[in-house]
């Protein structure tokens, strides 16, 4: 079974330009999140979705970030415009659902550098 | 608010036993997740308690204390694969994952 995917895996932008990232889930598995992650940081979590809804996006900075989910499969995050301070690796995951034997599954990452 | 502490280091010999700890506190409480993430990589499943005790799974056991906010990873027979950055991460009431910022373990030979 295929697991989550991620592209780009590396992504170098000036400051001030746009980037998307892209993810499709595991087969089946109706939750998807994304992630930011600094080095030496856990996850934080910046939108869930449920299917095609966005559940909980209360920490995804909504003036430069936007995430859609269409379909309820692949899930598109952009930045625009980027920051020096968004550098950091943006990780999708997926799961069955949101409950609590439902574990969560990770795509490698992008990383991104801003200069 | 909700916070999840565990050392930010740790250093172990092949062959050994280490054990990571992490305290947490969150609103309410839906279980405790152990992730294993190498270098560059993505993390992944190691385990999940819910109730208290220990839950043995090869070399890995886990173990919770819903009582004291308090788990803790139990690595034994060290392989120096095992060098990575273990995260610890607590469900809460609304079913999101709270996440330490990881314990990077060092092995030696």
């Amino acid at each position: 079974e295929a697991g989550v995917v991620q592209s780009p895996r590396y992504k170098i932008i000036e400051k001030k330009q746009p980037v998307a990232f892209w993810c499709n889930p595991i087969s089946g598995h109706n939750t998807l999140y994304w992630y930011l992650q600094n080095l030496g940081q856990g996850p934080e979590l910046l939108i869930r979705y449920e299917n095609e809804e966005a559940v909980d996006d209360s920490q995804l900075p909504k003036d430069r970030f936007s995430a859609e989910r269409l379909k309820g499969v692949d899930s598109t995050l952009k930045i625009q415009p980027a920051e020096l301070g968004d550098s950091a690796v943006y990780l999708c995951a997926s799961s069955l659902g949101r409950g609590v034997t439902d574990t969560q599954y990770f795509g490698p990452g992008t990383r991104l550098t801003v200069l | 608010g909700q916070n999840i502490d565990q050392p930010t280091e740790m250093t172990a010999t092949e062959g050994a036993i280490v054990q990571i700890n992490c305290t947490y506190q969150t609103s309410g409480f839906n279980g405790l997740f152990w992730y294993q993430q190498h270098a560059g990589e993505a993390p992944t499943f190691l385990s999940y308690n819910v109730l208290d005790g220990l839950e043995e799974k090869g070399r890995f056991s886990s173990f919770l204390s819903r009582s004291k906010g308090y788990s803790y990873l139990l690595l034994k027979e060290l392989q120096m694969k095992d060098s990575a950055s273990y995260l610890c991460a607590a469900m809460d009431s609304n079913y999101q994952l709270i996440w330490g910022a990881g314990t990077k373990l060092i092995i030696k030979p």
